[in-house]
């Protein structure tokens, strides 16, 4: 069965901290995406990546970075986590060539920064 | 105005009712996807559509380009059924999606 894992189901960190979310996805997939979902707001685009060491700003990077030194995995970094980053955040991943067969979703990661 | 417009917010009906949810969009697409996001965060892909309707068990999507429209209904609903469902498009070449915020829908006995 085909996966897309977010290392944690939930997470609670202080304000300030550095905080990494891990994604790895088993597909061989090349396009890795990372959203946040919030209520009224739905999922918002905060980094994709096409490849390795490629990556490109979504639609709300400010406070995020990311990192993709291998194609199966796709880092999110909250350089210093602040309370409006509180959110659910998932990961998701397509093949490039067979892009219209469907999104794999990670069940995502529940953080609450405080 | 968001570019991607769902109705209703949230649906409330009971089993064996005919749902029917909206999906409404504003810019040019190429393909336009139906997902499903049950309680606890996991999201499955349901459809994905070019044109035309596509069915899979008690699950119907259809899309009218020219109206820039797509449904998704669901017949015989199920309590099983209780989830938020999603809708998104995609534009041009790239692969990333835009999403509406989603319609709640709960199936009651």
């Amino acid at each position: 069965d085909v996966k897309v894992t977010q290392s944690s189901r939930y997470l609670v960190k202080r304000t300030g901290e550095k905080v990494f979310l891990e994604c790895v996805q088993d597909m061989d997939h090349e396009n890795m995406f990372w959203y946040r979902q919030d209520p009224g707001l739905g999922l918002r685009l905060i980094y994709f990546s096409y490849d390795v060491k490629m990556k490109e700003k979504g639609d709300i990077p400010e406070g995020y970075s990311v990192s993709r030194e291998k194609k199966e995995r796709f880092s999110l970094i909250l350089e210093s986590a602040s309370t409006n980053q509180t959110s659910m955040y998932l990961c998701a991943s397509t093949s490039q060539a067979t892009v219209d067969d469907g999104y794999t979703f990670g069940s995502g990661t529940r953080l609450t920064v405080v | 105005k968001n570019e991607v417009e769902q109705s209703p917010q949230n649906l409330t009906a009971q089993e064996g009712e005919f749902i029917t949810i909206n999906c409404s969009y504003s810019v040019g697409i190429s393909a336009l996807h139906w997902l499903q996001q049950h309680p606890g965060g996991g999201i499955v892909s349901l459809f994905m559509l070019s044109s035309g309707k596509k069915k899979h068990g008690r699950l119907i999507a259809t899309i009218n380009i020219q109206e820039k429209h797509s449904s998704l209904h669901i017949t015989a609903s199920h309590p099983r059924d209780s989830a938020v469902y999603i809708c998104a498009v995609r534009g041009g070449t790239a692969s990333k999606l835009t999403f509406g915020t989603g319609t709640r829908l709960q199936v009651t006995l």
